[in-house]
């Protein structure tokens, strides 16, 4: 299967603080996407960007599928962003793989 | 649309006890995919079922099996549970017959505890 390695594990940030969060993955792929977990459980989409860039409000993403990495940036931090986030991807199976998250705690 | 919905939503069960977990895709989605999350091996996949078909098998033993409905909404089951099996289960839903090249859409989670 398709190795996919998130850093950092862990991170601390002060409110309104910049973030990247990077993922690399193994394999070429054609599907990835990025998913916030929150404390309930939930995960919750945030992009679908097998390549490219794309932003949302205080969110974007950059992939560079020829190299095999993606990165999450998050401007103007808040304590809402706090949680787990996923970087997952799929290739020509029917099987999605998961990296295993970056821990986001965002300090008032 | 309604979302991803998975029932129960918390589930305690002792070792031995067989479990069924239920899961109802977003409506016209066809595939549904079941995932493991525990805090040592993170999120694994077990299975996907496209119409009925199961299509793919992740690396659990066989105590761990799914079925799909006409309707699209799946079960999964898992017999003679073991403190091991203790998770989070998640439930996701896509539209396209190719899973890897769709977006995912996630439920709510069965988090369950086997004591």
């Amino acid at each position: 299967g398709i190795q996919v390695e998130q850093s950092p594990p862990d991170l601390i940030l002060q409110e309104g603080a910049n973030s990247t969060l990077r993922c690399n993955f193994s394999d070429s792929v054609n599907n990835l996407q990025w998913f916030h977990q929150n404390p309930w459980g939930q995960l919750i989409n945030l992009f679908y960007i097998p390549s490219g860039t794309k932003q949302n409000g205080r969110l974007s993403a950059t992939t560079v599928a020829t190299e095999r990495y993606s990165l999450l940036y998050i401007s103007s931090s808040q304590t809402t962003d706090s949680g787990v986030y996923f970087c997952a991807v799929g290739n020509t199976g029917n099987q999605f793989y998961f990296g295993t998250g970056t821990s986001l705690t965002v300090i008032p | 649309k309604a979302g991803v919905t998975q029932t129960p939503r918390y589930l305690i069960k002792t070792r031995g006890q067989q479990v069924t977990l239920s899961c109802s895709p977003i409506s016209g989605h066809r595939s549904v995919s079941w995932y493991q999350q525990t805090p040592g091996q993170g999120l694994q996949f077990l299975f996907e079922y496209f119409s009925e078909t199961q299509r793919n098998k992740g690396n659990f033993p066989g105590r761990f099996s799914g079925r799909q409905f006409s309707n699209s909404r799946s079960e999964m089951n898992v017999s003679t549970l073991e403190l091991g099996d203790s998770a989070l289960y998640l439930c996701a839903s896509s539209s396209r017959l190719t899973l890897s090249t769709d977006t995912q859409y996630f439920g709510p989670g069965t988090r369950l505890t086997v004591l």
